[in-house]
């Protein structure tokens, strides 16, 4: 059974550009979340989805977005990229809430 | 306002022996908890967990045990073992309510041998 997969791996981008990230979730599973972990932080929260609707949503500016298609796949968009967006994002995705998350190997997004 | 907290930043343990990490939450309308593990440059790996109506719940060398009225939660492993060396996670979530899993900032664990 083939994992969560994220793309790209790595990604280099330039202040005030836009950025988007990609997630395939495990095949069955229509919840994806996104978290952000920099050093010291933890894994934030951004937003889920299930079902191609935002369901929750974590405390980040507007800048940062998301969408899920009817194949649940997630992509994940930042908007005029701040030097403090590089992090490593995370995509995980559950079959549904009371389940486990199961996480991809993450996208390193550095923004100079 | 952090609502899982992780106050121990480190831990270091001896091989063979126990490691016990512990958590601590806020919001009590959470009745679902999971511990991970996270190696470098990897994304974090799913361990165990238990729900609100458990006080205890075990898999193999990792036992987790769940006090609500003091809203904290800790993770055991014995025997330790230096492949254990990671960072730990805790996370919550409300299960009725269907919402997010909410992180603790983790705790890096180092079994020496």
């Amino acid at each position: 059974k083939a994992g969560v997969t994220q793309t790209p791996r790595y990604l280099i981008k330039t202040r005030g550009q836009q950025v988007t990230l990609s997630c395939s979730p495990i095949s069955g599973h229509r919840s994806v979340s996104w978290y952000q972990q920099t050093p010291g932080q933890g894994l934030q929260f951004l937003f889920e989805y299930f079902s191609e609707t935002q369901r929750n949503k974590g405390n980040f500016p507007g800048r940062f977005s998301g969408r899920q298609f009817s194949n649940s796949r997630s992509e994940m968009n930042v908007s005029t990229l701040e030097l403090g967006d590089s992090a490593l994002y995370l995509c995980a995705s559950r079959r549904g809430a009371g389940t486990e998350a199961f996480f991809g190997q993450g996208t390193r997004l550095t923004v100079v | 306002d952090q609502q899982v907290k992780q106050n121990s930043p480190s831990l270091s343990v001896q091989e063979g022996r126990i490691s016990i990490l512990n958590c601590d939450y806020t919001n009590s309308m959470f009745d679902y908890f999971l511990w991970y593990k996270k190696y470098p440059a990897e994304g974090p790996t799913f361990l165990i967990s238990i729900s609100s109506i458990k006080d205890k719940n075990e898999d193999g060398r990792f036992t987790v045990f769940l006090n609500k009225s003091a809203k904290h939660l800790s993770l055991h492993i014995v025997p330790s073992q230096p492949g254990d060396s990671a960072v730990y996670f805790c996370a919550a979530s409300e299960w009725q309510a269907g919402t997010a899993l909410i992180f603790g900032k983790g705790t890096t664990l180092s079994v020496s041998s």
